[in-house]
C-alpha cells in the first residue's frame, strides 16, 4: 500500500519569507498527489493537484508543487508567506487504478509577524 | 451556495449511546466519504460510498455505521461499540468516484464523549 511521509510536523516561519513543506511517498504504481490545506476548526480545502503532464503545479493563494518522481516527492512552496496562510497542511496520495487515498500527518505552517 | 453541511458543529456522547453525524450536501456528486482526525494524524478513512444506495467499508470502520438512501446525504452512526470516538468527524464528497477526483469537504463535526 502507498503510504505519505510529511517531514516536518511544524514550520514556524516570519511573515514574507518563503516556506517549503516536504512530502515525501511510496508506493509501487503511478500515483496522483494531492495538497489540502485546513484552517483551525474546519475542513480541508484543495490547494494543488498533479494528475499528469508538467511536473510543477501551481494552485490557489500563491502556491505551488513540483513533482519528483525520482526522489518521489512533492514539496510544497511558496515565495512570499502571509500571516493568513498559518494553518495545517495535508500531502495525500491517490492509487491510479484505484481510490484509496492516504494523507500524511499534516504540517503545521506558523507564520509570525 | 453549492457545498457540504455537516451538523452539529460539536456532539457529546454518553456512555453506552448511539449518535449520528449528519452529512448533506447539495453539489450533486456522486461519491461521499467520512473520514476521522485526530491530532496529530492524518486522515482516516472510516466509510466510502461510490454512489447512491452503495457503501463500503473503509480502514476503521468498527463501531461506525452508515446508510445512502439519497444522492445527498450520508448519515454516520457512532455505535457504543466504537470505545474512542472522540475525534474530528469529517465528511466529504467527489463528482464521481476516482482517484483523480477532488474530494470537497465539510466544516466537521468535533465528537466528545462524557
Amino acid at each position: 500500500a502507498q503510504s505519505v511521509t510529511q517531514l516536518d510536523s511544524q514550520v514556524p516561519v516570519f511573515e514574507e519569507a518563503p516556506v517549503e513543506l516536504r512530502c515525501n511517498y511510496s508506493s509501487s504504481v503511478s500515483v496522483y498527489l494531492f495538497w489540502y490545506v485546513q484552517y483551525p476548526n474546519q475542513g480541508l480545502q484543495l490547494l494543488l493537484k498533479y494528475l499528469s503532464g508538467s511536473t510543477l503545479v501551481k494552485g490557489i493563494n500563491g502556491f505551488e508543487a513540483e513533482f519528483n518522481k525520482s526522489q518521489t516527492s512533492f514539496h510544497l512552496r511558496k515565495p512570499s508567506v502571509h500571516i493568513s496562510d498559518t494553518a495545517e497542511y495535508f500531502c495525500a496520495v491517490n492509487i491510479r487504478i484505484n481510490n484509496d487515498m492516504r494523507f500524511g500527518a499534516g504540517t503545521r505552517l506558523t507564520v509570525k509577524p | 451556495d453549492g457545498g457540504i453541511t455537516q451538523s452539529p458543529k460539536y456532539l457529546f456522547r454518553k456512555e453506552g449511546q448511539n449518535v449520528t453525524l449528519s452529512c448533506e450536501q447539495n453539489l450533486n456528486h456522486d461519491a461521499m466519504y467520512w473520514y476521522r482526525q485526530d491530532p496529530g494524524q492524518g486522515l482516516r478513512l472510516i466509510y466510502y460510498s461510490q454512489i447512491v444506495n452503495d457503501f463500503q467499508k473503509g480502514d476503521i470502520a468498527e463501531g461506525y455505521s452508515v446508510s445512502r438512501e439519497k444522492k445527498e446525504s450520508f448519515p454516520l452512526t457512532v455505535t457504543s461499540a466504537q470505545k474512542n470516538p472522540t475525534a474530528f468527524y469529517l465528511c466529504a464528497s467527489s463528482l464521481r468516484w476516482g482517484a483523480e477526483e477532488t474530494q470537497y469537504f465539510g466544516p466537521g463535526t468535533r465528537l466528545l464523549v462524557l
